[in-house]
Parts: structure tokens; C-alpha cells; sequence
């Protein structure tokens, strides 16, 4: 059983630049959520995908868009980049319509200067 | 608006020196609460879902419990090992609400 995969895993990025993250869900999990955690601060929801569609989103500005493709993974695509997104941005897989823990990955480190 | 809020912010304990993290939750359609374990640098690692209040559930050094306001998080007898930030997590199928944790460090 494979674990969730994220890439890459250190960016770095000028303010108003696009950057685009990738992952790859846990083997038989159909469900990948994103999270945003700050230096210090617990992550935060930005968005979930399921069936290749956004099933929940949280406080964040439709600069942040995500996709899901037919094999579960997904990617996380930040627009306009601002100081303020330097962050670690987490990938979770789960299985929808089970209230479980996630599976996380391990995350990518955004330094945006 | 969902809340999560956790305490201390940061234990520092002797080997051997058990303790209780507490998490006081205040989200709506809570269907699960988590527990997960971070290290410097890494994902979160699920440690453990509670569904309802009175249940408790034990992992090693480590049992949480939960009432219908408050989890705890009991380590009995930590080793340096265990140093780590705790997680706490409440949601159901969509959004999951975090605590900013508490950062336990074990001395030996």
C-alpha cells in the first residue's frame, strides 16, 4: 500500500508568480483534500476534491484552484502569488463518505519572496 | 464558525513523566474527532478518531478520550521519542478543523 506523494517538496517563488503542486493519493482512496499550514499554525482546509470535482472549499480566494484526475491524484494551483502564501501545503487522501483520519504527504514548502 | 482550541501550546516533560494534552472543540456536524502527530518538517500522522462522547481509544503510551466538549490526549510515561507536536481535529466528510497543537518535548 503505497502513502501519499507530494511534489516537489522545497520552491521557492517571486511574489506574483503561478506555481502548481502535485499528488498522488493513497492506493484505493478516492478523495484528496489540501491544507494550507503557516509556520507556527495548524493547517487550515482549502479545498477538497472527489470525482474530479471541488467538494468543499474554505477562507481562500479563488487564486487558489485545484483539479482531480480519473487516477485520484490531484494538483493545487496558486495564482498572483502573495508573500502571505509561504507556506507548508499539505496533501490528504482519504476515503469519501468515511469519517476517518486522513493519510497526509508530506507537504510542500513554499517560500515566496 | 468551527473552533479547535488546544492546551498548553507547548509541555515539556521528564522521561517518565506522564501527562494530559487537552482539546476543547466547538464544530458544527462533528462526526469524527482526530488526533494526529507532527513532526518538525513532516505531515501530519493519524493517531486516532473518536466518534462519540465516553469512547477512548489507546495506541502504545498514548490513549485519547472524548466528552462532548473536550478531548484529551494521555501519555503515560513518554520517552524522548514521543517529542513531537499533537494535533486536534474536528470535522466530519469535507472540512476537517485543526487546533495549532501543542509541542511536547521529552527530556531524557
Amino acid at each position: 500500500e503505497t502513502g501519499v506523494t507530494q511534489s516537489p517538496t522545497h520552491l521557492i517563488k517571486t511574489r506574483g508568480q503561478q506555481v502548481t503542486l502535485r499528488c498522488s493519493s493513497q492506493s484505493g482512496h478516492n478523495t484528496v483534500s489540501w491544507y494550507q499550514q503557516a509556520l507556527g499554525q495548524g493547517p487550515q482546509f482549502i479545498f477538497q476534491y472527489y470525482r474530479e470535482e471541488e467538494n468543499g472549499r474554505g477562507n481562500f480566494p479563488p487564486r487558489f484552484s485545484g483539479l482531480q484526475f480519473p487516477n485520484y491524484s490531484s494538483e493545487l494551483n496558486v495564482n498572483a502569488l502573495e508573500l502571505d502564501d509561504s507556506a507548508l501545503y499539505l496533501c490528504a487522501s482519504s476515503l469519501q463518505d468515511r469519517v476517518n483520519g486522513y493519510t497526509f504527504g508530506s507537504g510542500t514548502r513554499l517560500t515566496v519572496v | 464558525e468551527d473552533q479547535v482550541t488546544q492546551s498548553p501550546e507547548a509541555l515539556r516533560l521528564q522521561e517518565g513523566e506522564s501527562s494530559s494534552l487537552n482539546c476543547s472543540y466547538t464544530v458544527s456536524g462533528l462526526r469524527g474527532l482526530f488526533w494526529y502527530r507532527q513532526d518538525p518538517g513532516k505531515g501530519p500522522e493519524f493517531l486516532f478518531t473518536l466518534y462519540s462522547a465516553g469512547e477512548e481509544k489507546e495506541k502504545e503510551r498514548l490513549k485519547a478520550t472524548l466528552t462532548k466538549k473536550e478531548s484529551f490526549l494521555h501519555i503515560t510515561a513518554p520517552k524522548p521519542e514521543d517529542s513531537a507536536t499533537y494535533l486536534c481535529a474536528g470535522g466530519g466528510y469535507q472540512k476537517v478543523t485543526f487546533g495549532i497543537g501543542t509541542k511536547l518535548q521529552v527530556i531524557p
